[in-house]
């Protein structure tokens, strides 16, 4: 069965201090694995699409990488209006075309 | 580009009357579009997946005589939720997803508060 597990659940983080979101998964055959950020109150923002391992995405502060078992969000000196829940999804290339969504970190990053 | 624009942001109604949401893909045409229902620190629950054109297709334990969804066009969806009671008070948020995309792009969501 596919599944994605988020960690940590949650993060505290002073602005500048930086860290990795962790996101596992195991999927028949990986279509493509997806980061968003979610604020409160909001539907989720599209951030990057991996498609396969060894991949490299970057953003501003944000470069997400993947293995054949992870992605990480790599968040380098934050500052407070990074501060948001982050989701990871995959979609697997079998079965019905439906993506698969993890719980999320929700991060907090202090000035 | 990929902008997905849904109505109402927030909505208020009276328990036992039907409310519609609306989920358009502004610039793109959105060959399937996704319904999500998120209650609080709690990550998306999959209502339904919707081909335009097609019967929706709801997942195990979700209603469809009450959560009526119509996918119309190739940028409209909506979502009716019919005869509200208060347990159907929540976050809605609606997805689409492009012929020429694997990522899908999300609404700004509705918060449904029944009364």
């Amino acid at each position: 069965e596919d599944q994605v597990t988020q960690s940590p659940e949650a993060l505290r983080l002073q602005e500048g201090e930086s860290s990795s979101l962790n996101c596992s998964y195991t999927v028949s055959g990986l279509r493509g694995l997806f980061w968003y950020r979610q604020d409160p109150g909001k539907g989720p923002e599209f951030l990057f699409t991996l498609y396969s391992a060894g991949e490299e995405k970057e953003k501003e502060r944000l470069k997400a990488t993947l293995t054949k078992k992870e992605s990480f969000l790599h968040i380098t000196a934050p500052k407070p209006e990074d501060s948001a829940t982050y989701l990871c999804a995959v979609l697997s290339v079998s079965g019905t075309y439906k993506y698969i969504f993890g719980t999320g970190t929700r991060l907090k990053v202090l000035a | 580009g990929a902008v997905v624009s849904q109505h109402p942001s927030r909505v208020i109604c009276k328990s036992g009357t039907s409310v519609k949401i609306e989920c358009r893909s502004l610039d793109f045409q959105a060959t399937t579009m996704f319904w999500y229902r998120q209650f609080p620190k709690q990550s998306l629950m999959l209502m339904a997946t919707s081909n335009e054109g097609s019967k929706a297709t709801y997942e195990q334990g979700v209603e469809k005589d009450k959560f009526l969804i119509n996918h119309a066009s190739l940028t409209l969806s909506t979502l009716t939720v019919t005869s509200a009671h208060p347990e159907d008070s929540s976050f809605y948020i609606c997805s689409a997803r492009g012929v020429m995309n694997t990522e899908a792009f999300f609404g700004q969501g509705t918060r449904l508060t029944v009364v």
